[in-house]
């Protein structure tokens, strides 16, 4: 099944310790992204990736971190987490971004609380 | 600066009621406009992809239409129920992709 997933769907850490969420696509897509979601500001992009070693900053990319080794998989890392970046986190893919034809696919959303 | 804007932000109809949810955006210059369903906590269901030559898409009950040169999408629903309860999203593919803060229906039966 053509899917992206993300690990963990649930997380609560403390301020400081450093995290990983991974987020994986197996349909073979070259632009990969990730946004957080929080009530009253709706979605925005924290970073992307055009394909593998490249990528790029978002609307909000501050306390973040991202690394793209293989083309399938695109780990957002938190070096420092602080209170500010509880959030809804989404990873999303789509197999070219200058194109017309391809819709973005989202995965399940990873909830993260740092207290 | 892209912007997006949905209107209504929040929704609440009878059971069987047709139903137009808009969505505009101040910069033309666009691949595509994308309409996703996200239920409560949960993450996005892409619903209808408009591809910027496209003026509309159809899928089962659910009809998009583009007008690119107004910065104007429209997501009808028709024949609501209850299950179409949900935060509508659209989503418009520029030089980045860009939400709007979506609008929050609710189908009561």
């Amino acid at each position: 099944e053509a899917q992206v997933t993300q690990n963990p769907r649930y997380l609560i850490t403390v301020t400081g310790k450093k995290l990983t969420v991974t987020c994986s696509q197996n349909m073979n897509h070259e632009y990969m992204s990730w946004y957080r979601q929080d009530p009253g500001l709706g979605l925005r992009q924290i970073y992307y990736s055009m394909n593998v070693e490249v990528t790029d900053k978002g609307d909000v990319p501050e306390g973040y971190k991202v690394s793209r080794k293989e083309k399938r998989n695109f780990p957002l890392i938190l070096e420092s987490p602080s209170p500010n970046q509880t959030s809804l986190y989404f990873c999303a893919s789509s197999l070219f971004w200058a194109s017309v034809a391809y819709e973005q696919y989202f995965g399940p959303g990873t909830r993260l609380t740092v207290t | 600066k892209q912007e997006v804007t949905q209107i209504p932000a929040a929704l609440s109809v009878p059971e069987g009621e047709n139903l137009v949810l808009n969505c505009s955006f101040t910069d033309s210059a666009i691949y595509n406009l994308q309409w996703f369903r996200q239920d409560p906590g949960k993450g996005l269901t892409s619903l209808l992809l408009i591809q910027s030559s496209q003026r509309e898409q159809t899928s089962g009950r659910l009809n998009a239409s583009l007008d690119k040169s107004s910065g104007r999408s429209t997501l009808y629903i028709a024949a609501s129920q209850p299950g179409d309860s949900a935060t509508y999203l659209c989503a418009v593919k520029g030089s980045t992709l860009t939400f709007g803060k979506g609008t929050m229906l609710l189908v009561s039966p």
